[in-house]
């Protein structure tokens, strides 16, 4: 089946740790973006990218940090310089013409700092 | 002023009524627009693209307003299982690629 995973579901970090979150997508699609959410809130863009080893910073890359080496995946490291980083973590793909220019989402990574 | 702008809500509705969601957007390069909708703890899913000429699915209609910067989504004969948030959604193309700004969402809940 075709779609886009992320991993793990829900993680538990220690402050002053970094943790990456998985995305991994087999849609073909060139454009993947990193967003959270926080209770109650609107999706914050953190990081988007168009195509293989680019990227952009979005909104609130302040303490993000990600890599595009392949297409199919887009991982985001949470730093120890992110100040407040509990929330959830929603990872999106889409194609860039005019098709098909809507975005999937994963099912999303509940990460709580303990 | 934000990019995308929603009315937080909720709207509380009875079933069977019809609901009218509105959003306005910033960036007049903006190319695509979107409604999502979203269930507590889950992920967002497309509900609708939303075309220039407004488009209809079922109970749905969603129309753009491009002079205004503006975009509806109506729902009619409202279901209990509508109760969601609904997320507008627009697509622009910046210098570093397509980007996808959302709203923060406007809750609908709908009773008995």
């Amino acid at each position: 089946d075709g779609g886009i995973t992320q991993s793990p579901k829900y993680l538990f970090r220690k402050e002053g740790q970094n943790v990456t979150l998985s995305c991994e997508q087999n849609l073909n699609h060139d454009a993947m973006y990193w967003y959270r959410q926080d209770p109650g809130q609107g999706l914050r863009l953190i990081y988007y990218s168009q195509i293989v080893n680019d990227f952009q910073k979005g909104d609130i890359a302040e303490g993000y940090s990600v890599s595009r080496e392949k297409k199919e995946s887009f991982p985001l490291t949470v730093t120890s310089a992110q100040k407040n980083p509990t929330a959830f973590y929603l990872c999106a793909s889409s194609g860039t013409g005019d098709q098909h220019p809507e975005a999937f989402f994963g099912q999303g990574t509940r990460l709580t700092v303990v | 002023r934000k990019e995308v702008e929603q009315d937080p809500g909720p709207f509380n509705v009875p079933e069977g009524a019809t609901v009218a969601f509105n959003c306005t957007y910033s960036n007049s390069a903006s190319q695509s627009f979107f409604w999502y909708r979203q269930d507590c703890r889950k992920e967002p899913k497309l509900l609708m693209s939303v075309y220039s000429s407004g488009n209809e699915d079922g109970r749905f209609t969603a129309q753009l307003n491009r002079a205004s910067q503006y975009i509806s989504l109506l729902i009619r004969d409202s279901k209990l299982s509508d109760s969601a948030t609904y997320l507008c959604v627009v697509k622009a193309l910046t210098g570093g690629g397509n980007k996808l700004t959302f709203g923060t969402g406007t809750q609908l809940k709908v009773e008995l």
